[in-house]
């Protein structure tokens, strides 16, 4: 059971776009602004696309985005391309004690 | 560009001690402003933070697997190391090792390709 509720998977078409939710608790993604976002493809290690929120790291198309809404965080992938079919990951700073905590993961399929 | 590399046994025994090492290449370990973090991933399943370590030797582990986890570093290899002591098949999972900026509260930036780790007798 992790600690970040996902949806299991989400679609969408070439073009489209698809948010994927990311629902926490007060302890977590409600209280900080220090929710990331992972993307992975199978077999791979995953790749930071989103931090503090709203940021991208340098070489992450601005089709990502990210917002925060009380105790859901959510990402956005707008224009979406073949090669954004991938399993994303939220994580929330959940205080000092324990530091980070992920979400289940979601499927994106891009049909 | 920084590569971090796992390696350690891909076998383990219940009860038995699992360890890991992450070897750094393209930077030095010493250089400070980095969190040295091991995550870890069971197959088909999501992420687990299992801790970190600083180059002062701080550590910080996950709530969950504390009492049963060591994290340390040796700047002479340029390396860091997780022990998991009694190992339960539930540890069964692909382990990554990964750098985290000491500015940015992510649990990873830079990731080594992953390791899997099985418990079996």
């Amino acid at each position: 059971q992790s600690a970040l509720t996902q949806p299991r998977s989400v679609s969408g078409s070439p073009g489209q776009s698809v948010t994927i939710s990311c629902t926490g608790t007060s302890s977590d993604v409600g209280g900080y602004k220090y929710v990331s976002w992972y993307q992975q493809h199978p077999g791979k290690a995953p790749k930071l696309m989103i931090y503090d929120v709203t940021k991208r790291p340098s070489g992450v198309p601005d089709r990502f985005s990210g917002s925060k809404s009380g105790n859901t965080a959510s990402l956005t992938i707008s224009g979406l391309q073949a090669e954004d079919e991938a399993d994303y990951y939220c994580c929330s700073y959940a205080g000092s004690y324990t530091y980070v905590v992920f979400g289940g993961g979601t499927k994106l399929t891009v049909l | 560009q920084v590569q971090l590399q796992e390696s350690g046994p891909g076998l383990v025994k219940p009860s038995q001690t699992l360890s890991l090492t992450c070897t750094v290449s393209g930077g030095s370990i010493s250089s400070g402003s980095y969190y040295w973090n091991w995550i870890r991933q069971p197959a088909g399943k999501g992420l687990e933070w299992i801790g970190r370590i600083y180059i002062s030797g701080s550590t910080d582990y996950n709530p969950s697997l504390k009492s049963r986890v060591t994290i340390s570093i040796d700047t002479s290899k340029n390396q860091f190391s997780l022990k998991l002591n009694s190992v339960t098949a539930a540890d069964t999972a692909v382990y990554y090792c990964a750098r985290a900026p000491d500015t940015v509260v992510v649990p990873a930036e830079d990731w080594g390709q992953g390791t899997l780790v099985t418990v079996s007798s």
